[in-house]
């Protein structure tokens, strides 16, 4: 199974600056998914991270506010951008080997807005 | 939107008890996976369990799945401390193969 690194494991930041978590993974894959968990919340799909192609956004979530970089097929950047308190929450990455398979998780960005 | 939906929401048991967690879901599913999370950490991935299968165990672990009436159970045998967590059920998204949507969650904490 997949190992992922998810860095940085936890940071605070203040209000209107960006933050961006990394994730990389020790094999090539296809799709990398990133979530958020808001506190005390189930996880919710942000968006698909898609090698060679655009991210795609779960509904209410958009581009200019999450921008996502997939270069390769073991790497991959979430932003969150404009912080706000609203955003502190952890934010997860996860890959999955195979369609219909379970996905592996990084240990999580845990981000706290002032 | 959730497609599952976990109860309780909150178990608290002794040591040596057994848990059972329950999870509904709302649309046809090929499998339906549960998962354990460690204080805010990341996932683990603990059985998978599909739409043909009506049971499924994992050493401590037994998953039951019912098609007909959307549901599924986890229960945690001979439980410990260690196994103070929350887990949570998840089935693919609709039109998706690979992308999960994640149940409410149980948290629970095995008293030692």
């Amino acid at each position: 199974s997949a190992v992922i690194s998810q860095k940085p494991s936890r940071d605070i930041c203040q209000r209107g600056t960006s933050l961006t978590i990394q994730c990389q993974v020790d094999s090539q894959v296809t799709m990398m998914f990133w979530y958020r968990q808001q506190p005390g919340q189930s996880l919710t799909l942000i968006a698909t991270a898609n090698q060679g192609s655009e991210a795609t956004y779960e509904s209410g979530f958009v581009i200019d506010k999450f921008p996502i970089s997939r270069p390769n097929l073991t790497f991959s950047t979430l932003t969150v951008s404009n912080l706000s308190p609203e955003d502190s929450s952890i934010y997860l990455c996860s890959v999955g080997d195979a369609a219909n398979s379970p996905l592996h998780f990084g240990n999580g960005t845990r981000l706290t807005v002032t | 939107s959730q497609q599952g939906e976990e109860d309780p929401q909150a178990l608290s048991i002794q040591e040596g008890e057994n848990a059972t967690m329950n999870c509904s879901y709302k649309t046809s599913i090929n499998n339906l996976q549960w998962y354990r999370q460690n204080s805010g950490r990341g996932l683990v991935h603990l059985i998978l369990i599909r739409s043909n299968e009506r049971e499924k165990h994992s050493g401590r672990l037994r998953v039951t799945l019912d098609t007909s009436k959307k549901s599924s159970s986890l229960l945690i045998t001979a439980s410990r401390a260690a196994d103070t967590a929350s887990y949570f059920c998840a089935t693919p998204q609709s039109g998706s193969a690979r992308q999960l949507t994640f149940g409410s969650g149980t948290q629970l904490t095995v008293l030692p």
